[in-house]
């Protein structure tokens, strides 16, 4: 079935420091998303990419939609505490009307004050 | 705060209980969804409801039944599980089933026992 890498699977960080994150895929997307999820919660739509070559940015997170259709990345600059938590990459697909949704296996972002 | 609400927070359940959860949504969405996540996983597609009709289901055991009663609410109910159906159940709706992202509710967390 289709999978997306998603990279690193864990990352430590200090607070300050810039973050960055990766989804590759053998396959073309329509969108990307990028969600994060705390514990006891359900993920939180963080950016949504719909074209190639997309650069969006949401306060201190930057996220790309790759050119081939098949990457996106997601950067956090100066990162606090309350950054921590899993970050998903999802591609989306379209079949006909049907949007098909694919998640990364997640990074846990952990972040030492 | 999420738009998608679900209820119950938690559930525990025996395995020759019935209980239903429910989702509610109030943004105009007409696409819904079920998603079970075990812990340190992605989500994972169960069933897709477009426009109150079934779409999609991901060959989920019969012990768990969907329903939509009108656009706005999503329920599944369950039956005779077993201890491996424990999970978080989260509950999502897009605009319509294409290109839109997905909003998350902040799930039910089940025990079977």
């Amino acid at each position: 079935g289709q999978q997306l890498n998603q990279s690193p699977q864990s990352m430590f960080i200090q607070e300050g420091e810039d973050v960055s994150m990766n989804c590759t895929s053998s396959s073309i997307f329509n969108t990307w998303l990028w969600y994060k999820q705390e514990p006891g919660e359900g993920p939180v739509l963080l950016i949504a990419l719909y074209k190639a070559g997309e650069l969006t940015s949401n306060g201190r997170l930057t996220a790309q939609f790759g050119i081939t259709r098949k990457d996106s990345f997601l950067n956090i600059s100066a990162s606090i505490p309350s950054d921590v938590g899993i970050y998903f990459c999802a591609g989306q697909r379209l079949k006909g009307s049907q949007g098909n949704l694919i998640f990364g296996k997640g990074t846990k972002l952990s972040v030492k004050p | 705060d999420t738009e998608v609400t679900q209820t119950p927070k938690h559930l525990v359940m025996g395995m020759t209980n019935k209980k239903s959860l429910k989702c509610e949504q109030h943004m105009g969405h007409r696409a819904m969804y079920w998603y079970k996540q075990k812990a340190k996983k992605p989500p994972e597609l169960m069933f897709v409801y477009s426009y109150e009709k079934l779409s999609i289901n991901e060959s989920v055991p019969s012990r768990f039944s969907p329903e939509c009663p009108n656009s706005s609410l999503l329920n599944l109910h369950l039956h005779a599980l077993q201890p491996e159906d424990s999970a978080l159940y989260l509950c999502a709706s897009s605009q319509d089933w294409s290109n839109s992202p997905l909003h998350f509710g902040n799930g039910t967390r089940l025990t079977v026992t």
